[in-house]
């Protein structure tokens, strides 16, 4: 079946450091990939998606490229800040408008001053 | 406001008593989701529903119970509360997406609850 499978956390970064985290999926047909992010506290957040192969989302910094080649959508950001400790998600859709969205395991992230 | 909404946010019960959890969007969007969130395993799904009064089973339905009789409403049940239920419940919504795809899900505050 469908699945997504994150890096395993916590990543712990100091500011202003190069940020990837790794986001590989298994699906039929032609999913949309999401990254959620969710802040302490808080519900999730979509931070950038893309719905099909080569698109490049981005958002606030971040960025990922839909690679079906490799079945990947790892997240980047070239500067990191305090204010991006949280956890992120990857996520797909499943094939055939049943609404639902696959999510990794999350992968928590902490920057340091 | 304008949203999507849970309460209560925050909620202590004991074993074998019954829990609602609400949600409510006032988007009109067609699918509703609740997932529960625990440590190692992330987000998991527990029912769904595509429009009123049609719902289904996720990857975690036992022990939970849904209804949707309105668009904008989709509570979550726990008919006897067990110590394995207590987690952070998030509901979700999304419009019907295009190509056969879903569309983006917009996520409550969560529901904390705790049963002892």
């Amino acid at each position: 079946g469908d699945s997504v499978t994150q890096m395993e956390g916590p990543v712990t970064l100091s500011e202003e450091a190069f940020l990837t985290i790794n986001c590989t999926y298994t699906a039929t047909g032609y999913p949309s990939l999401f990254w959620y992010v969710q802040y302490p506290g808080e519900g999730l957040q979509l931070l950038l998606k893309a719905t099909k192969a080569d698109d490049k989302g981005s958002n606030k910094g971040f960025e990922a490229t839909y690679r079906k080649e490799t079945t990947s959508f790892h997240l980047e950001k070239g500067s990191v800040q305090v204010s991006d400790s949280a956890v992120y998600f990857c996520a797909l859709s499943t094939w055939g408008n049943t609404g639902k969205l696959i999510f990794g395991q999350g992968t928590t992230l902490q920057v340091k001053p | 406001d304008a949203g999507i909404t849970q309460s209560p946010r925050y909620k202590i019960t004991e074993t074998g008593r019954q829990v609602t959890l609400m949600c409510h969007q006032t988007w009109s969007h067609s699918y509703m989701f609740w997932y529960r969130q625990d440590l190692g395993h992330g987000l998991r799904l527990i029912y769904y529903s595509a429009a009123a009064d049609i719902t289904d089973k996720g990857e975690v339905p036992d022990g939970y119970v849904v209804s949707r009789s309105k668009t904008e409403n989709f509570p979550l049940t726990l008919e006897s509360a067990t110590r394995s239920q207590t987690s952070v419940y998030f509901c979700a919504s999304s419009e019907t997406g295009t190509s056969g795809t879903t569309d983006t899900q917009y996520f409550g505050p969560g529901t904390r609850l705790t049963v002892l």
